[in-house]
């Protein structure tokens, strides 16, 4: 089975732009959970999408946005970018329920100029 | 709410020793444990987790941890350290009842251990 993928791997925006990241879910996977992580706030979750539905969302301003599509695969936005949005975002994949494994992808790494 | 102290932020250990890396954390809900790993430039890969029965939890690369409720910690063993054991590994909790509407559900993890194999 492939695992999960994210594009792209690397981006570099500049303050003020929008930026749309990307993920595909392992196949059969519903749920798809996004986290940031940061050399000074480390992993921090940002919201997990099941069944094109936000059933979870962590403490992040609304600029982060996200929703998932019916083949599972989900996309983050981030308008108005910050420098402080600069990190390296995860997303996982697992079955369902909150005992099963999330699976990471590799991640893509935004630096914001 | 979840919290989760992961008490070395660095370890060296010599190669072939053992190691233990400590995790504490701190729930007002029942929690499942997890220790995931990441190698440098490369996404999360999950060594092992706790859900129910039997304390003592064997994983993968001979990596075991011990959930003590007592005590609320889940440290992560291994007999035996590899130079390529060397990476950061994060200890983390997520809600066994979730979407309570209590707040975020995903993973809360520790701010990571490096650990460092020394030849």
């Amino acid at each position: 089975k492939a695992g999960v993928t994210q594009t792209p791997r690397y981006l570099i925006k500049t303050r003020g732009q929008q930026v749309t990241l990307s993920c595909s879910p392992i196949s059969g996977h519903r749920s798809v959970s996004w986290y940031q992580q940061t050399p000074g706030q480390g992993l921090q979750f940002l919201f997990e999408y099941f069944s094109e539905t936000q059933r979870n969302k962590g403490n992040f301003p609304g600029r982060f946005s996200g929703r998932q599509f019916s083949n599972s695969r989900s996309e983050m936005n981030v308008s108005t970018l910050e420098l402080g949005d600069s990190a390296l975002y995860l997303c996982a994949s697992r079955q369902s329920g909150a005992g099963d494994t999330q699976y990471f992808g590799p991640g893509t790494r935004l630096t914001v100029l | 709410a979840q919290s989760v102290t992961q008490l070395d932020s660095q370890v060296p250990v010599f190669e072939e020793a053992p190691v233990e890396l400590r995790c504490n954390y701190s729930s007002s809900v029942s929690v499942y444990l997890f220790w995931y790993v990441q190698y440098p430039n490369q996404g999360l890969q999950l060594l092992l987790k706790y859900l129910s029965g039997s304390t003592l939890v064997k994983g993968i690369n001979g990596f075991e941890a011990e959930f003590n409720k007592s005590q609320t910690s889940f440290h992560l063993r291994k007999p035996s350290v590899h130079i390529s054991d060397t990476a950061e590994y994060f200890c983390a909790v997520s809600p066994r009842v979730m979407y309570s509407g209590g707040g975020a559900d995903g993973l809360t993890f520790g701010k990571g251990t490096h650990l460092i194999i020394q030849p």
